[in-house]
């Protein structure tokens, strides 16, 4: 098990573009999350999933951003139309059933937007 | 708004010393956990507290909780280089982050 991993670490993408993130998650957890960071500040709740369902989202998630995680296991975040507030890292995160209060980070997505 | 809010939001010392950092947050709370997060990396869980503990340790680390004042600290012992960082409390399910407290341990 080698952890949360995330792709791709970084992306520069111009205003107006579509992108997508993977975060495929430690192989046994059911919870993953998708957080979003800008520069100082700690991590903003984004969504939740347990296996399939998404569970919550948050109203920082409008309706240019969707997620999906259509067997369970990775899952991916798309942002369409980005605009240069939507430069940030976005971070992805699981956890099992059992330990659900801890959660594992990935390493992060860097956006810039142009 | 974020839930938990560190103090102070920079801290500098000397390798060896202590290093204490405090999180207040707003509503009752399950638990209260704290992470680090190294320069633009993701986050790594470091302890997490329950709403009916006081104290936990985890080697170098200590965190106290105060629900009736709505807080909680973070010691680290014998700071080492590799502590620097920024650590961040967080609390409930779906993680409500504060805005962290840097730390930089000089050699």
């Amino acid at each position: 098990d080698t952890g949360v991993s995330q792709n791709p670490r970084h992306k520069i993408t111009k205003r107006g573009q579509n992108v997508t993130f993977r975060c495929d998650p430690i192989s046994e957890h059911n919870r993953l999350y998708w957080y979003r960071q800008t520069l100082g500040q700690g991590p903003e709740f984004l969504t939740y999933f347990q296996n399939e369902a998404q569970l919550e989202k948050s109203r920082l998630l409008s309706d240019r951003f969707s997620a999906e995680r259509p067997k369970g296991s990775f899952s991916t975040l798309e942002i369409q139309r980005t605009e240069q507030g939507d430069s940030a890292m976005y971070l992805c995160a699981s956890s099992s059933f059992q330990g659900r209060e801890t959660q594992y980070f990935g390493p992060g997505t860097r956006l810039l937007v142009l | 708004s974020q839930q938990g809010e560190e103090d102070p939001q920079a801290l500098s010392i000397q390798e060896g010393e202590n290093a204490t950092m405090n999180c207040s947050y707003k509503t009752s709370i399950n638990n209260l956990q704290w992470y680090r997060q190294n320069s633009g990396r993701g986050l790594v869980h470091l302890i997490l507290i329950r709403s009916n503990e006081r104290e936990k340790h985890s080697g170098r680390l200590r965190v106290t909780l105060d629900t009736s004042k709505k807080s909680s600290s973070l010691l680290i012992t014998a700071s080492r280089a590799a502590d620097t960082a920024s650590y961040f409390c967080a609390t409930q399910g779906m993680l409500t982050f504060g805005g962290g407290t840097r730390l930089m341990v000089k050699p």
